[in-house]
């Protein structure tokens, strides 16, 4: 199966700033790529779909312009969240499509201080 | 896309089989059957997946129903390493996977 990187592992930010988290497919082109979130104690919510070269399609309920994917590669897709804010800590996860499977990074922990 | 309830949590003693259900009644005869397993602080794994025929491999084993509204995953000898939320998806046509609640594994020593 793929192999799926994620950077940071974790990250601290204050409030009102912007962090970056990339998504990496180290042995696979991955057209496409998803991208989780995961409160504590609770199940993971799809935030959007990421293809290479195209806009994300983004879940209802989620902001694309405080979330902005951008899909650049085939082994690289990143997330960033804009302006944060303590309501976004979380556990982000993102996956890569390959075949009939998807295939899940390690996640990013997200504290918003 | 077609929901899936599974119970909350479930306990079995290690290096006993442990079967965890699942029930998808609302199936579409497209709908393929995913097994995903999520350990602490990890990202989901793959456990396995099938459509009509029961399915081996060497994580566990996928039982489905004649009808297919429900199936069960089977883990042949649980170990310590197997406690984890287990997550029962429903796959269609969609390339996207939309997680339930989930089964939490614990597995007694």
């Amino acid at each position: 199966g793929a192999v799926v990187s994620q950077h940071p592992s974790w990250v601290i930010c204050k409030s009102g700033t912007s962090v970056k988290i990339e998504c990496r497919s180290l042995d696979f082109q991955a057209t496409t790529m998803f991208w989780y979130r995961q409160f504590p104690k609770q199940s993971l919510m799809l935030m959007a779909t990421s293809n290479e070269g195209s806009k994300a399609t983004y879940e209802q309920g989620v902001e694309k312009d405080k979330f902005l994917i951008n899909h650049a590669s085939l082994t690289l897709s990143t997330l960033t969240v804009t302006s944060a804010h303590p309501e976004d800590s979380s556990f982000y996860i993102c996956s890569v499509l390959s075949g009939y499977e998807q295939y899940f990074g390690p996640g990013t922990r997200l504290t918003v201080t | 896309d077609a929901k899936t309830t599974q119970p909350n949590s479930m306990e079995s003693n290690e290096e006993e089989p442990v079967h965890l259900p699942c029930n998808h009644s609302t199936i579409s005869g497209t709908d393929y059957i995913h097994w995903y397993r999520q350990l602490p602080s990890q990202g989901p794994e793959y456990v396995i997946h099938g459509l009509t025929s029961n399915v081996n491999n060497r994580m566990a084993s996928l039982a489905i129903a004649e009808d297919r509204k429900s199936s069960t995953l089977i883990l042949h000898r649980a170990t310590l390493r197997d406690a984890a939320v287990y997550y029962c998806i429903l796959k269609g046509n969609n390339n996207d996977m939309r997680f339930g609640a989930g089964t939490r594994l614990t597995v007694k020593p």
